[in-house]
């Protein structure tokens, strides 16, 4: 079936340094993602979206890069703190039927940020 | 200023004995979703309303029900809790059924069986 994936299960990083957390997609007819933060006991944080008419959109410290040819999402972090360390889910949005869409979440990626 | 609450944000159930786990929003969104996320893995959708269309997914057991009493009230109702439902459970909602709406999640409700 149709899944979103991500490459890497960790991700550590030296506080100051970029992050790059990086999603594979399958559903081609995906039009919009969302990247999410989850910080341990609390409920998926909304980071940034993209729509799948755009290949990047930029927040505050955050870039979300959009490849629709080969179905990959990345969330880069510009200079990681320590609050960064999270798990980061990317998210698809995709119609499930009926009138319906279903938002659907990859494994996700634990960063730890290293003092 | 929540605008997606859960409540409780910890329960304790026996084995066996149904437990009723609640969600509320502010927001007046359209669609309420209830995910299951267990430790170290994606939140796994269960179920979600649109207004008052009840949509099942279809891997989700017969164990688990949900009620929709009105636009800001969503339950999760699991009649028979076993050992494997203990997780954490996470209510979210948005706008629209479609399209590109973010959903709002809650703080979660972890659930223990004992």
């Amino acid at each position: 079936g149709e899944s979103v994936g991500l490459h890497l299960p960790t991700l550590s990083v030296q506080e100051g340094d970029n992050s790059i957390i990086n999603c594979a997609y399958s559903n081609s007819a995906s039009d919009y993602f969302i990247w999410y933060k989850q910080e341990s006991g609390k409920g998926p944080q909304f980071i940034i979206d993209i729509r799948s008419n755009m290949d990047k959109r930029q927040g505050q410290r955050v870039t979300v890069l959009l490849n629709k040819t080969v179905k990959h999402l990345s969330l880069q972090i510009a200079a990681t703190q320590p609050g960064d360390s999270a798990v980061y889910f990317c998210a698809e949005n995709s119609y499930s039927g009926a009138g319906s869409y279903q938002l659907t979440f990859g494994k996700g990626t634990k960063l730890s940020v290293i003092p | 200023d929540a605008m997606v609450i859960q409540n409780p944000r910890y329960q304790v159930t026996q084995f066996g004995k149904p437990v009723t786990l609640s969600c509320s929003q502010t927001l007046n969104h359209n669609v309420m979703y209830w995910y299951q996320q267990k430790s170290s893995q994606a939140p796994k959708l269960l179920f979600h309303y649109y207004d008052k269309d009840f949509n099942n997914e279809a891997d989700t057991p017969d164990n688990f029900q949900s009620r929709r009493p009105n636009t800001s009230f969503c339950f999760l109702d699991i009649r028979s809790p076993g050992l494997g439902d203990a997780a954490m459970y996470l209510c979210a909602t948005s706008k629209i059924a479609g399209g590109n709406t973010e959903a709002f999640f809650g703080q979660g409700t972890r659930l223990t069986v004992v």
